[in-house]
């Protein structure tokens, strides 16, 4: 079965940091990758997909992650925090009938 | 003009008590799912339903009877009500099922609390 972890479940940076918010991957196939963020008292909205070929990949709001088969990591990354950037984080693998999300991260930034 | 709406957005109600949380989706996509979020925000899937058949029944008590009368509508209909059941219940859709890389688009949920 595929399944994800992610490492925090609350991260902070100040506004203008690094963000990096961690997700490791199970899969005894090659997997399809994906990070949904939510804000507060709203869904999940797509950040970013891996599927297959460019290994690093694009996403939305200046976010971007990299697939690391060796490493089964699929880790989130900004390169400077906004304020609106505050929002709950889920990495997630998708299988043939349904998606399976980790437990989410928190991001706070500091003014 | 939204793709994936749910209604109510919020629900209060007492223990017991039988309600039901509507879902509609205006994407074309065959694939309809509910996820429940915890107070912890863990997000777990529920049921998959594909062209009005059901795909995925996960462990889930029997008082939550999920209902497709047609393809853009899944609605998930909660008996005798329990504290337990309070959360925020997300509706999903996409398109292919079988296709792996299938990207899954949200509603904006639906809060219950059961007093």
């Amino acid at each position: 079965a595929q399944s994800v972890t992610q490492l925090g479940s609350h991260v902070s940076v100040s506004e203008g940091a690094l963000v990096l918010l961690r997700c490791n991957y199970s899969s005894s196939v090659p997997p399809y990758l994906f990070w949904y963020v939510q804000y507060p008292n709203q869904g999940l909205q797509l950040l970013l997909k891996y599927t297959t070929g460019a290994t690093l990949v694009k996403g939305i709001n200046g976010f971007e992650a990299e697939f690391k088969k060796s490493e089964t990591s699929f880790h989130l990354t900004k390169p400077s925090a906004h304020m609106s950037d505050a929002a709950e984080y889920f990495c997630a693998v998708s299988g043939n009938n349904d998606m399976r999300f980790g437990a989410g991260t928190r991001l706070t930034v500091k003014p | 003009d939204t793709a994936v709406s749910q209604t109510p957005k919020y629900l209060v109600t007492q223990m017991g008590n039988d309600k039901s949380i509507k879902c509609e989706q205006n994407l074309g996509h065959d694939t309809m799912y509910w996820y429940k979020q915890d107070s912890k925000k863990f997000l777990k899937i529920m049921f998959s339903y594909n062209n009005k058949e059901l795909i995925i029944n996960e462990t889930v008590p029997n008082r939550f009877s999920p209902k497709s009368p047609d393809k853009a509508h899944l609605n998930l209909h909660i008996n005798s009500l329990e504290l337990g059941d309070s959360a925020v219940y997300f509706c999903a859709t996409g398109d292919s099922l079988g296709v792996s890389g299938n990207t899954i688009y949200f509603g904006e949920g639906s809060w219950l609390t059961v007093v």
